[in-house]
């Protein structure tokens, strides 16, 4: 069955660094692009960018640039999310989300269950 | 601009059916979109893609009791014999140079 399972909880200090991963299964990890989406406590979803699986680029969205960095190990299908200088407010849980569509947009049909990261002295 | 409009809230009764909107910012009113559940402490499901005719895809194993239906800008997503499982949060999101999600709309079963 298709799925994405995602590492576990993280609690990290101020300026550290995270790297959260998202194990794909069931499905050629290729053929579809990988989405991260982002949840503050309490709030709504917020899409943080996406890797080209095929080319491993991957493109921020606006807010996510300089300490967010999206990478792939496709002989193990995995997509990471890593996260570098650390802040109270990333606190939050992290998704990744396979896009129906490979090289471009269309809607995420699979979710990963979640990660929460929590930034805490 | 793109933007994606819901009602924070919404309620209905045990059984009963509900019709939640998301809407499209002026402009727009072609885009595809898809609605998503949010149970408590899970993450999203995907439910559907819903297009400008109203036409729409369900995901696997998404009940027939949901369904989609278009106007204009409008997307909606009906639920029918609503059951406690159904009280979630549900957002619409769209794409296109990038991924835009609505504010998602609180579902209360009463």
């Amino acid at each position: 069955q298709v799925r994405l399972v995602q590492s576990g909880s993280e609690l990290k200090k101020p300026g550290a660094s995270v790297k959260v991963s998202c194990k794909a299964s069931g499905y050629i990890f290729t053929h579809y692009a990988m989405n991260w989406v982002r949840q503050a406590p309490g709030q709504g979803l917020e899409w943080m960018g996406w890797i080209n699986t095929n080319t491993g680029n991957p493109t921020y969205a606006q807010g996510f640039t300089g300490r967010f960095v999206f990478s792939l190990d496709t002989s193990v299908s995995t997509a990471y999310l890593q996260i570098g200088s650390l802040k109270a407010e990333d606190t939050a849980v992290y998704y990744c989300a396979r896009d129906q569509a490979a090289g471009y947009h269309d809607a995420f049909d699979i979710w990963g269950q979640g990660t929460m990261v929590t930034v805490s002295s | 601009q793109l933007v994606l409009t819901q009602s924070p809230s919404a309620s209905a009764s045990l059984g009963a059916s509900v019709k939640l909107t998301c809407t499209l910012s002026s402009g727009h009113s072609s885009y595809a979109i898809a609605w998503l559940q949010q149970q408590p402490e899970k993450g999203p499901r995907y439910l559907m893609k819903l297009n400008s005719d109203g036409s729409h895809s369900k995901g696997d194993g998404i009940p027939d009791r949901f369904s989609g239906s278009s106007s204009g800008a409008e997307r909606y997503l009906t639920i029918s014999s609503l059951q406690s499982e159904d009280e979630a949060d549900y957002y619409c999101q769209t794409w296109g140079s990038g991924i835009w999600f609505g504010g998602g709309t609180k579902l209360t079963v009463l």
